[in-house]
């Protein structure tokens, strides 16, 4: 088992729609929780990360959080083509950053 | 500041060769991060460093692969010989240590294609 597993996608949402993105973690000594944006040819960025269980909300994003799932999830509220990228969901153990690998998101204008 | 700093941005080299691929991390951030990208592996951690020592190296596919940081503000990764399977994007990043949330700060990348 991946210790960070994503459905790699693509999954394609309308224009205005709501983008839901998920993750699953192995380690449950896991301690913080991001969520990192790809464009194609570009390095990642983050956009919001978590560490209690429970939601957190930036704009548009809304990040939630299970630890006892094992869960974390990313909404992407009244989508725009710029959304349109890989979003990685990664976890922080100890010292490291483990990453996903990542699912490819299609808004369709 | 200027974020990380990665170079080369391409490198193109023939199989055998050696190839050393470079990072300038954020001044003040003590963990420096090697990773590997590639469609079918996804983004794989290499190798990390803390206050310039390498702290696992256990990603590092094989002995052709070494890394290496001298002081603070330089690292390098180094692949000896290569082969057309390194072809790959590397990317260098760094952090700073203290905080449950901090992030990790990503370069560019070096697109390394071994032909």
């Amino acid at each position: 088992q991946k210790e960070v597993e994503q459905n790699s996608g693509p999954l394609s949402v309308p224009e205005g729609a709501i983008a839901s993105l998920n993750c699953t973690y192995s380690d449950r000594g896991s301690q913080s929780f991001f969520w990192y944006r790809q464009y194609s040819g570009k390095s990642p960025e983050l956009i919001m990360f978590i560490y209690s269980n429970g939601d957190k909300e930036d704009g548009r994003f809304t990040a939630q959080l299970n630890k006892a799932s094992q869960y974390v999830s990313l909404l992407i509220r009244d989508s725009q083509p710029s959304d349109s990228a890989t979003y990685l969901c990664a976890v922080k153990r100890d010292d490291k950053i483990i990453f996903g690998k990542g699912t490819r998101l299609h808004i369709l204008p | 500041d200027a974020g990380v700093i990665q170079s080369p941005r391409h490198e193109v080299t023939e199989m055998g060769q050696e190839v050393t691929l470079r990072c300038k991390p954020i001044s003040g951030h003590d963990y420096l991060f090697w990773y590997r990208q590639t469609m079918m592996r996804g983004l794989e951690l290499l190798i990390y460093f803390n206050n310039n020592v390498p702290i696992d190296d256990s990603g590092m596919p094989e002995d052709r692969f070494s890394a290496k940081m001298p002081n603070a503000s330089f690292s390098t990764l180094k692949i000896q010989p290569s082969e057309p399977r390194d072809s790959a994007v590397y990317f260098c990043a760094s952090r700073e240590t203290g905080r449950m949330n901090t992030e990790a700060f990503f370069g560019q990348g070096t697109r390394l294609t071994v032909v």
